[in-house]
């Protein structure tokens, strides 16, 4: 599986837009990405993922670069249960999912 | 549905010890794991099954036996607890080969050996 890299930590205000952004430039035509969240000490939760096109569903949307070497997730209305850990990875579709879970991106949302 | 219940969520153990944690899935599938995590670290897989009957290694398995005798539950069992083995286990479980990448999680077993 290919790494990725995420910035340690990020800050966002209530309200607004979360950008989480990650790079994973040694990605392979075969692998997507994956987002995950973890709340506090509660066990990860799956929030998105895509291969090439952006994605949107009820929690966030993924917008990946034309050459799929890095990706944003993004919170549109990040509220104060946003504050989390987020971690990106990419894995290929088939199989078990052996995911590689990094340090991710520690998000404090605030009043 | 209850989806992935780990039991329990604490435990204290002493050097050497045994026990076994639990985990059980009511959504049929799959695909279930172990991680663990330490403190300020990502998830690593200690073991994982495919199906009932099929369990293997993950990165990080030494001290720790698994089995997967039913399609709900898989067992984490440490045979003789270490204080390096002090950490948060996460059982996981997942569709199967037809799934979407969806990993469900538990809440986690806390354990600390003494």
């Amino acid at each position: 599986d290919a790494k990725t890299t995420q910035p340690p930590s990020m800050d966002c205000a209530e309200g607004r837009a979360a950008n989480l952004p990650c790079n994973h430039s040694t990605i392979s035509g075969n692998e997507y990405v994956y987002w995950y969240r973890q709340i506090h000490s509660q066990g990860p939760q799956y929030i998105i993922h895509g291969l090439k096109n952006n994605e949107t569903n009820e929690m966030a949307s993924l917008i990946i670069t034309e050459d799929r070497k890095s990706s944003t997730l993004i919170l549109p209305h990040a509220t104060l249960r946003d504050t989390a850990v987020y971690y990106c990875i990419v894995r290929a579709y088939t199989g078990f999912q052996k995911l590689v879970f990094g340090t991710g991106t520690r998000l404090l949302v605030s009043p | 549905n209850a989806g992935v219940t780990q039991t329990p969520k604490f435990q204290v153990l002493k050097t050497g010890q045994s026990m076994t944690l639990q985990c059980a899935q009511d959504m049929n599938h799959e695909y279930m794991s172990w991680y663990r995590q330490d403190p300020g670290m990502g998830l690593r897989l200690i073991h994982y099954s495919v199906g009932a009957g099929i369990t293997d290694q993950g990165e990080v398995p030494n001290g720790y036996n698994v089995s997967r005798s039913t399609t709900e539950d898989f067992p984490l069992r440490l045979l003789s607890a270490a204080p390096s083995q002090t950490s948060v286990y996460f059982c996981a479980s997942s569709l199967g080969r037809s799934n979407t990448g969806e990993l469900f999680f538990g809440e986690g077993s806390r354990l600390t050996v003494l």
